[in-house]
């Protein structure tokens, strides 16, 4: 009963290095969403693909990069990491995009770029 | 002015208190949604309302649409309750993006 799985769940980087943060769900969903969240900030939708084979940015989506591998998998990649994307990290997913479907959520993973 | 804005930002009550967290916002919305992350941070939904009250254990939300503002209220709160929520909304502008909150930090001692 996995649910939304990211990978890796730590990570610290040196800045200019690249990295890709991975997210799988096993929910059949359509809808597949990547947030940052910041201290005193509320989350913010950096990508998201609204079905397979579609991705679209959101509010944030300077210095990132995004993969809709299949319907399950839906990868972020800092290709130059900088200090400014020292966040933690969600990736989300829901049954289809539009309406008011809850979105299902990944643990999170915590990103340092020194 | 956040689109989202939840009071109070912090709240700590004892064991059993009546607990009551409001989000208040400012755009056309299709449903609201309060949501609970614990430490170690991972994302919980608790209820999706567009309309009237929910309630689930201890937990209800009500929304009040033509004030847009909606209520978390927990009863009997426990030190287990302990969390971040977070509440956000589809916003009916912008494909049904979710636009959150800051979230309220709840600490309930013993």
């Amino acid at each position: 009963n996995a649910g939304v799985t990211q990978t890796p769940k730590f990570q610290v980087l040196k800045t200019g290095q690249s990295m890709t943060l991975q997210c799988a769900q096993d929910m059949n969903h359509n809808s597949m969403y990547w947030y940052r969240q910041d201290p005193g900030m509320g989350l913010r939708l950096i990508y998201y693909s609204a079905s397979e084979g579609t991705t679209d940015k959101g509010e944030v989506p300077n210095g990132y990069n995004v993969s809709r591998l299949n319907k399950r998998e839906f990868s972020l990649r800092l290709e130059s990491a900088a200090p400014s994307q020292t966040s933690v990290y969600f990736c989300a997913s829901r049954t289809q995009w539009g309406g008011g479907q809850p979105q299902h959520f990944g643990d999170g993973t915590r990103l340092s770029i020194l | 002015k956040n689109e989202v804005e939840q009071s109070p930002q912090n709240l700590t009550a004892q064991e059993g208190e009546f607990i009551t967290i409001n989000c208040s916002y400012s755009v056309g919305i299709s449903a609201l949604h309060w949501l609970q992350q614990h430490p170690g941070g991972g994302i919980v939904s608790l209820f999706m309302l567009s309309s009237g009250k929910k309630k689930h254990g201890r937990l209800i939300a009500t929304i009040n649409i033509q004030e847009k503002h909606s209520s978390l209220h927990i009863t009997a709160s426990h030190p287990r309750d302990s969390a971040v929520y977070i509440c956000a909304v589809n916003d009916m502008r912008g494909a049904q993006k979710l636009v959150f909150g800051q979230g309220t930090r709840l600490t309930i001692n013993p």
